[in-house]
């Protein structure tokens, strides 16, 4: 079964300061698409940065960028400078390409502290 | 900027009675989806559909079902409401158009209480 694990249920930092949350997946497909997803509070889910697979580049969009580990299946998302407006629930999810399903992992809720 | 809404933001019923959840897009999506949120579990895939009339299970489409009877709109039925339906309920939608991996665009959810 394809399985996505975020391990930490929640992080807070203080503003300004760099966080990295981890995502680990398991699947034996090869072409796969990887995503982050934010989720403020009360406010609408929203994509945050995607990685192919098949792409040994790292993804960045402005302040936020990937450590995408294909062998050891990891997908780290590092937010740099972090900002009140980052607080909300940050989602992994992992889209094989034989499929339109997403999985999804638990979620990491992140504080940003003043 | 791609629209998806919902037709409530929170709802309460009791037990045995029939819901209605409705959701729209407002950018031409061939893809929907809705999924049920519950704190812990990150999000469960329900139904989805890649065209009118088309549905397909996903993980947990046991007392649900959905209609999609025009392009933009895509309904979920509980059909008689139990307590363990109690959650948080999100529409998304997305576009073959746009590749492979294409985004998800989601609406702002469903605070579904079943009493």
């Amino acid at each position: 079964a394809q399985t996505v694990t975020q391990s930490q249920p929640e992080m807070s930092v203080q503003e300004a300061e760099t966080v990295t949350l981890s995502c680990t997946y398991d699947t034996s497909e090869n072409n796969y698409y990887l995503f982050w997803y934010k989720q403020p509070p009360s406010r609408q889910m929203i994509l945050v940065i995607r990685q192919e697979a098949y792409k040994q580049q790292n993804a960045t969009e402005n302040r936020f960028s990937v450590n995408f580990q294909k062998a050891a299946k990891s997908f780290s998302l590092k937010i740099s400078d972090s900002q009140l407006g980052d607080t909300a629930m940050y989602f992994c999810a992992f889209r094989p390409d034989s499929n339109y399903q997403l999985i999804w992992g638990a979620g990491t809720k992140l504080i940003i502290k003043p | 900027d791609v629209k998806v809404t919902q037709s409530s933001r929170y709802l309460v019923k009791r037990t045995g009675e029939k819901v209605f959840l409705e959701c729209v897009q407002d950018m031409d999506h061939e893809n929907m989806f809705w999924y049920r949120q519950d704190p812990g579990l990150g999000l469960r895939l329900i139904y989805f559909s890649y065209d009118v009339k088309m549905k397909e299970k996903g993980d947990i489409p046991e007392g649900y079902s959905v209609s999609r009877e025009k392009k933009e709109r895509f309904s979920l039925i509980l059909e008689s409401a139990s307590t363990n339906q109690t959650s948080m309920y999100l529409c998304a939608s997305s576009s073959f158009r746009q590749g492979a991996g294409e985004t998800q665009y989601f609406g702002p959810g469903t605070r579904l209480l079943v009493l």
